[in-house]
């Protein structure tokens, strides 16, 4: 089975700090995704990526960047962390050609 | 551009009754469409998908949804729901071509009552 995998599952930071949230797939897959989920919104894109060192802007990148350094590994970054970014974080992965995209268990941010 | 609406935000309904969580889409050109859960404080779960063929596709947990590309609508429908279905659904759409970027609705709250 293919593995999506968050490193946190609860995350709490203060206003103005740097964040890292990670994300790990395991089956090889070309291009990863960044969304966040809010009440009565769904899910927004704010980054993806379909290679390493590529990267596109999704619906709401304000206040983000993402990494991808490694195929496998996608990283986002809140440069600042703002109370308006408490949000569930979800990172999926997909096979370039293949229509399923698989999901990680997300990461709750509160920022305080 | 795609999107996807989904019209009802809370459906409770009694256990053992049927449910229809309805879902609309818009888009120019060819797509994919899926239906996800949520259960409380976990990921994304997918629950059926429509890729080509049949319009009529059976997903787990006795879930089916049927893709009507006249009214361009995916809606899902239980004949029998039970206490365990309560979580958020999402519908979604990729088209078939480019990045393939998933688009969702806004989710919709079933709430099986007892």
């Amino acid at each position: 089975d293919v593995k999506v995998t968050q490193s946190s599952r609860y995350l709490v930071k203060r206003t103005g700090e740097k964040v890292f949230l990670e994300c790990v797939q395991d089956m090889d897959h070309e291009n990863m995704f960044w969304y966040r989920q809010d009440p009565g919104l769904g899910l927004r894109l704010i980054y993806f990526s379909y290679d390493v060192k590529m990267k596109e802007k999704g619906d709401i990148p304000e206040g983000y960047s993402v990494s991808r350094e490694k195929k496998e590994r996608f990283s986002l970054i809140l440069e600042s962390a703002s109370t308006n970014q408490t949000s569930m974080y979800l990172c999926a992965s997909r096979k370039t050609g293949h229509p399923l995209a698989f999901f990680g268990q997300g990461t709750r941010l509160t920022v305080v | 551009a795609q999107s996807v609406t989904q019209l009802d935000s809370q459906v409770p309904v009694f256990e053992e009754a049927p449910v229809e969580l309805r879902c609309n889409y818009s888009s120019s050109v060819s797509v994919y469409l899926f239906w996800y859960v949520q259960y409380p404080n976990q990921g994304l779960q997918l629950l059926l998908k429509y890729l080509s063929g049949s319009t009529l596709v059976k997903g787990i947990n006795g879930f089916e949804a049927e893709f009507n590309k006249s009214q361009t609508s995916f809606h899902l429908r239980k004949p029998s729901v039970h206490i365990s279905d309560t979580a958020e659904y999402f519908c979604a759409v990729s088209v078939k071509t480019g990045a393939n970027n998933l688009f969702f609705g806004t989710g919709t709250r079933l709430t099986v009552i007892p």
